[in-house]
Formats: C-alpha cells, sequence, structure tokens
C-alpha cells in the first residue's frame, strides 16, 4: 500500500459526459501527479501540482483539468468524454516538487479505470 | 524532445535465467532516470533510479547503470523468479519537471 488513494476504482460513463476522479496524495506529500496509461499510447504523463499551484503539464487535452484543493487532494476533471479516453488514471505523489536534477520518489496510487461507452 | 524507447515485449524466461531489459534515453541535458515495476492489478512503484552518470541503482537483486556514452540504463537480474513477472517501465525525468516513460515490458518467468 503506498498511501496514495483514488476514487472511484472503476467508472463506467457515456460519450460526452464528464467525471471527476479523486486523489489523495500520502500524507505529508505536497506534489500530485496526474497519469493515463491505454493500451495504445502507454503511460502518459498529464500534469502535476505542487501544494495547490500548476508545475509541470504533459499531455494533456484541453477537455482535461485538475486541481489541487488547500487539503492538499487533487482532482481530474474529464469532460466531453470520447470513447478513446478508456484508460487507467494513475495519480501519484511525492514530498517535494521534484524539479530538475532532483529525484524525489513518487508513490502511485492503484487508480481509476475509466470506461467510455 | 525527451523521449524513452524500452525493449518490446513480452520477455519469456524460466526461472533463475538472467534477464536484460533495454533502455535508451534522448534528453536535453541529463535527466534521472528510473525502473517501475506493475503488477497485475496494481498501480507502479519504484523498483530502482540513477541520479547521475555511472550511478548504478540496485534493488531486490535488479540493477541498472547510468551510461551517459550510450544514452543507456538497462535492467538487469541475474536469477528472475516467477514473482518477477510483472511490467516494467522505464522512465526519465529532465527539465521543467516532467517525466517520460517507455511502453512497458512485460516479463513472464515460468516455474
Amino acid at each position: 500500500d503506498s498511501g496514495v488513494t483514488q476514487t472511484p476504482k472503476h467508472l463506467i460513463t457515456a460519450t460526452g459526459q464528464r467525471v471527476t476522479l479523486r486523489c489523495s496524495p500520502r500524507s505529508g506529500d505536497l506534489s500530485v501527479y496526474w497519469y493515463q496509461q491505454s493500451l495504445d499510447q502507454g503511460l502518459q504523463f498529464l500534469i502535476q501540482y505542487y501544494n495547490g499551484e500548476e508545475r509541470a503539464k504533459g499531455n494533456i487535452l484541453e477537455r482535461f483539468s485538475a486541481q489541487q484543493f488547500p487539503d492538499l487532494h487533487s482532482e481530474l476533471n474529464l469532460s466531453s468524454l470520447e470513447l478513446g479516453d478508456s484508460a487507467l488514471y494513475f495519480c501519484a505523489s511525492s514530498l517535494t516538487e521534484t524539479s530538475g536534477p532532483s529525484t524525489d520518489t513518487q508513490y502511485f496510487g492503484p487508480g481509476t479505470r475509466l470506461t467510455v461507452l | 524532445g525527451d523521449s524513452v524507447t524500452q525493449m518490446e515485449g513480452p520477455v519469456t524466461l524460466s526461472e533463475e535465467a538472467c534477464l536484460t531489459i533495454n533502455c535508451t534515453y534522448t534528453a536535453t541535458g541529463y535527466p534521472s532516470l528510473f525502473w517501475y515495476v506493475q503488477y497485475p492489478g496494481e498501480g507502479l512503484q519504484l523498483l530502482l533510479k540513477a541520479t547521475k552518470a555511472d550511478d548504478k541503482g540496485s534493488n531486490k537483486g535488479f540493477e541498472a547503470t547510468y551510461r551517459k556514452e550510450t544514452t543507456s540504463f538497462h535492467l538487469e537480474k541475474g536469477s528472475v523468479q516467477v514473482s518477477d513477472s510483472a511490467v516494467y517501465f522505464c522512465a526519465s525525468l529532465g527539465n521543467f519537471n516532467k517525466f517520460y516513460f517507455g511502453s512497458g515490458t512485460k516479463l513472464n518467468v515460468k516455474p
């Protein structure tokens, strides 16, 4: 158990809908990262927040957005869902920003499996 | 831009065989390098890491050496076990806090 929790575990929805995925980082961790893992695109980094502020952006679509709240939990919002958005969405957390050559370890949650029908 | 390339799987080995999973990277600057492991139905776990050239990361019998001259970070284990069956991801962390993951290599170890 990494200490990172994600809810829900599974989510089934229809195209065009909007969903929110939630992540609670490990106690004391200030950074939260979101990843998408799909069969065709592999594991892709989406976005990072540190202490409530966006820190890094990866391959995140404009239909997706995220935020980190004062209690440090984070939500990933996916809107206008398409079939291709079906994937496992992972959240990870780390203590610091992990910038430059720093190698702060990321701890991954168990993931939320999103199925878009 | 930065990227990570790792050998395609699946890799199927008998127990106690030697393992090598190749990983090469492209980066501007000198990234930190990682190997993560994903067991069925679980999230990724950090297996080992290296932060600079010639560093060797090691954990649970696995090793990988950061080779700047060949831009590689190959994962090795001298004797695999059935419990090592999982998907292994090579990753780099470069500038601007961005992580880049390889496509993953599935390892199947048969008794």
